[in-house]
């Protein structure tokens, strides 16, 4: 069963603020990835990393930044909260090896007033 | 430009029956092919996948087909039950490279 965890899962902000949204696996991956999703969108990748200290940006452009210090934490964050960034943000991790699945996070619901 | 497409946002079907959602692909390089289920406010959970080198990978109800010379995969859900309504996305990939997912098929299976 796959072990990875967000949080918070739902959050309400003000425009302008400064948020961090987690996410650890325990699965000991190498590979970490986030997503945006909105309803009845595809999954939209932003960013993503195949070890500690290697980060690169998806094909979303994005104003979040994201880290890799440890194998197992891959927080995003936003410098300034704006309404355009209300979504739904998804982590996910995948093993080593050709043909294996991603592995997702249950999600964090942002809404930015 | 979307290089997986799910061309059917939604689909209704009666308990019992099958339900077969589609999925078309434009990049022939795509060697990995997955099928995830989303209930709404959670992340997408892992449903069954197929390599390039089959045509068919079967899983209790879940069988996925994949027809590489039209560039097309379909799941199909045999018999179809109540709680397999949920939204479907199809992701598609070049061996252990980043992921591409359709807009997803919401299926309602009618009791």
């Amino acid at each position: 069963e796959a072990d990875i965890y967000q949080t918070p899962r739902y959050l309400v902000i003000g425009t302008g603020k400064k948020i961090t949204l987690e996410c650890s696996q325990t699965m000991g991956h190498d590979k970490m990835y986030w997503y945006q999703q909105d309803p009845g969108m595809e999954l939209h990748l932003i960013h993503y990393s195949y070890g500690v200290n290697s980060t690169e940006k998806g094909d979303l452009s994005s104003e979040s930044t994201v880290s890799r210090i440890r194998t197992e934490h891959f927080p995003l964050t936003l410098e300034s909260a704006r309404p355009s960034h209300t979504s739904q943000y998804l982590c996910a991790s995948r093993g080593t090896g050709l043909y294996n699945e991603q592995f997702f996070g249950p999600g964090t619901r942002l809404t930015v007033l | 430009d979307q290089q997986v497409k799910q061309n059917s946002p939604s689909l209704s079907v009666q308990e019992g029956r099958i339900s077969i959602l589609n999925c078309d692909y434009t990049n022939s390089m795509f060697d990995y092919f997955l099928w995830y289920k989303k209930y709404p406010a959670e992340g997408p959970t892992f449903l069954i996948s197929i390599s390039s080198i089959k045509d068919k990978n079967e899983d209790g109800r879940f069988t996925v087909f994949l027809n590489k010379s039209a560039k097309h995969l379909s799941l199909h859900i045999v018999p179809s039950q109540p709680g397999d309504s949920a939204v479907y996305f199809c992701a598609a990939s070049v061996i252990s490279n980043q992921f591409y997912f359709g807009t997803g098929t919401s299926l309602t299976v009618i009791p």
